[in-house]
């Protein structure tokens, strides 16, 4: 399987202020996704980062809180955008096969004060 | 209702026993289902993949489904300390639609 990587690793933002998360994979992949993993909760999907377009996002979750880019087939970003002590979770990228199976990255913890 | 549901836990099992993890998922049209192993602190990791009907065996795991009553299930076998974890059982619908359950927590005893 690919391996993904992600930073930063955690970051403690104030509030009001925004955070981009990178997501780096060692292959390239079509299917990427961005999740939310809250306290003691299981995962959400966030969106779909789709290469070249753009990205699919779940219902509860909007492009101007949530901002994807996918500039190619290995990276993606993924930017929490107005931060409030609720954005505080894991965020984790994913990455799919052609068995539908996916990937975790490492996560990145967010705590925000 | 949930797309999937697991029991929360926690479940306690013996060293050496059998553990037995389940799920139940609404969507008839669910295509492929998952198991994923989270340990404290860290990301999500696949254990098992199933897609059709029956059992799938893989090591000291097995993996059932059963698409007429809409549950998969997860046996461990000879349960290790280092299988204590939070179990995650995914379902994925349609291409992304991709859903998770809430996860059980096993802890096995030594």
């Amino acid at each position: 399987s690919a391996v993904i990587s992600q930073k930063p690793s955690r970051d403690i933002c104030q509030r009001g202020t925004s955070l981009t998360i990178q997501c780096q994979v060692d292959s390239q992949v079509t299917m990427m996704f961005w999740y939310r993993q809250q306290p003691g909760q299981s995962l959400t999907l966030i969106a779909t980062a789709n290469q070249g377009s753009e990205a699919t996002y779940e219902s509860g979750f909007v492009i101007d809180k949530f901002p994807i880019s996918r500039p190619n087939l290995t990276f993606s970003t993924l930017t929490v955008s107005n931060l409030s002590p609720e954005d505080s979770s894991i965020y984790l990228c994913s990455v799919g096969d052609r068995f539908n199976e996916q990937f975790f990255g490492p996560g990145t913890r967010l705590t925000v004060l | 209702q949930k797309e999937v549901e697991q029991n929360s836990g926690p479940l306690s099992v013996p060293e050496g026993a059998i553990a037995s993890l389940n799920c139940t998922y609404s969507d008839r049209g669910s295509q492929s289902f998952f198991w994923y192993r989270q340990y404290s602190g860290k990301s999500p990791e696949l254990i098992m993949s199933i897609y059709s009907n029956g059992d799938k065996e893989d090591g000291r795991f097995t993996a059932q489904l059963n698409k007429a009553s809409q549950y998969v299930s997860l046996l461990i076998r000879d349960s290790q300390p280092s299988d204590s974890a939070t179990y995650l059982c995914a379902v994925n619908r349609n291409g992304n639609q991709f859903y998770f359950g809430t996860g059980t927590s096993l802890t096995v005893i030594p």
